[in-house]
């Protein structure tokens, strides 16, 4: 079994689509976590929630909208997509938030933008 | 500002020897640090975690020191091994995230 999971794996679309990433983890974890990683391999982190909680938001573009229905589900719609927005996103997972805990990644979404 | 950086050179090195991965950062407090493994096309993988009260792990063929001082962190695998090879990252935990580096790719040749 997967621990977490994301659909789809690759994504190609327009500039100006909307598009949504859905993320999945069968840990029993609190929290989840977007990173965009980009063309340089910098990982960095977009939005954390913990239990369906919104709790950390980085300076990302409201274009980009989480969404938690429950804590084991962490989707992402990404509205009015650009050029930049290319790159891997990668969701994870871990037990609790503001803590040393390690992170579960899962296998991570390449979107490209064209 | 504040920075983490990992060599972004590829570091070759031969089967069996020691290789050793740095991790610098400058104007960060972390009190722990992680390191991950990724290899092409995949996540990262949790590896080993040291907190600032802590001067080194070990983990079967790894070991990490973490010096607060110098504000690095060194990471070893001894008697490495091609299955070794990939990207490694350094993470600081930081206000409750995690600020990752850009990662040092190693190439372990048999």
């Amino acid at each position: 079994d997967t621990a977490v999971s994301q659909t789809p794996k690759y994504l190609v679309t327009q500039m100006g689509n909307d598009k949504s990433i859905k993320c999945e983890q069968n840990l029993g974890h609190d929290t989840m976590y977007w990173y965009k990683q980009d063309s340089k391999k910098f990982l960095k982190i977009m939005f954390s929630y913990n239990n369906k909680e919104l709790i950390i938001n980085e300076t990302v573009p409201n274009r980009f909208s989480p969404k938690s229905p429950d804590k084991a589900h962490l989707n992402l719609h990404i509205n009015s997509l650009e050029l930049g927005d290319s790159a891997v996103y990668f969701c994870a997972s871990s037990p609790y938030s503001g803590r040393d805990y390690e992170q579960y990644f899962g296998p991570g979404t390449r979107l490209t933008v064209t | 500002s504040q920075k983490i950086e990992q060599n972004s050179e590829a570091l070759n090195i031969q089967e069996g020897k020691t290789a050793t991965l740095t991790c610098n950062y400058t104007n960060y407090s972390p009190a722990y640090l992680q390191w991950y493994r990724q290899d092409p096309g995949r996540g990262p993988v949790f590896l080993l975690l040291i907190r600032e009260n802590e001067k080194e792990k070990r983990k079967e063929r790894l070991k990490v020191t973490f010096d607060t001082t110098l504000k690095q962190s060194l990471f070893h695998i001894t008697a490495s091994q091609p299955a070794d090879s990939a990207t490694y990252l350094c993470a600081l935990g930081d206000t409750g995230k995690l600020i990752f580096g850009q990662g040092t790719t190693l190439q372990v040749k048999p």
